[in-house]
């Protein structure tokens, strides 16, 4: 089993729609979780963190974390088209390390 | 967060031969992590690298192939050796800053050097 799995997609979402991704993780030590966004030929950028159970909001973003089922989700609400791009699921395993989903690949159609 | 450059942003080489990609960051931190991207997938850690010590390196990776130096808190070096086709990647490091969470930090990543392997 993946320590971190995705569904690589590709998602394709139509512009104004909720884009939602998720994730899943195998060790129920985990306690922070984060969302990166990677345009092509770019390196990944940090869009959203959390550690709590529940909904965390910025702007048009929603991360969710339900510890009991290991899950962690991003909705994007009022999809754009510069939205489109690979989501990296991340969780921190152990003291410091940082492993990544396999990502999934995020279309928005105008 | 803090600013991170790398150094090549892009290099194609010659199998056999090595290649040092150097990371800059504007402030003093005390973790940098390099990572690497294979064509396709997804981020993976190669090693841990703080000031003053050796580099810990994750499963399936050695010193010998990619060693790895950080002489003060600003920069580190990865050394990617005696290169094959199948080291082309991009080479990512990475720091802790900004948010200090519960459980670890977030990380910031440079803009990545894209090797390609001949």
């Amino acid at each position: 089993q993946k320590e971190v799995e995705q569904n690589s997609g590709p998602l394709s979402v139509p512009e104004g729609a909720i884009a939602s991704l998720n994730c899943t993780y195998s060790d129920r030590g985990s306690q922070s979780f984060f969302w990166y966004r990677q345009y092509s030929g770019k390196s990944p950028e940090l869009i959203m963190f959390i550690y709590s159970n529940g909904d965390k909001e910025d702007g048009r973003f929603t991360a969710q974390l339900n510890k009991a089922s290991q899950y962690v989700s991003l909705l994007i609400r009022d999809s754009q088209p510069s939205d489109s791009a690979t989501y990296l699921c991340a969780v921190i395993i152990g003291a410091q390390k940082l492993v990544f989903g396999q990502g999934t690949r995020l279309t928005i159609n105008p | 967060s803090a600013v991170i450059s790398q150094k090549p942003s892009r290099d194609i080489c010659q199998r056999g031969t090595s290649l040092t990609i150097q990371c800059q960051v504007d402030s003093q931190v005390t973790m940098m992590f390099w990572y690497r991207q294979q064509p396709g997938q997804s981020l993976t850690l190669i090693a841990t690298a703080n000031q003053g010590s050796e580099a810990t390196y994750e499963s399936g990776f050695v010193i010998d192939k990619f060693p790895i130096s950080r002489p003060n808190l600003t920069f580190s070096t990865l050394t990617v050796s005696n290169m094959s086709p199948e080291d082309s990647s991009i080479y990512l490091c990475s720091v802790e800053g900004g948010v200090v969470l519960p459980f670890g930090e977030t990380q910031y990543f440079g803009p990545g050097t894209r090797l390609l392997v001949l």
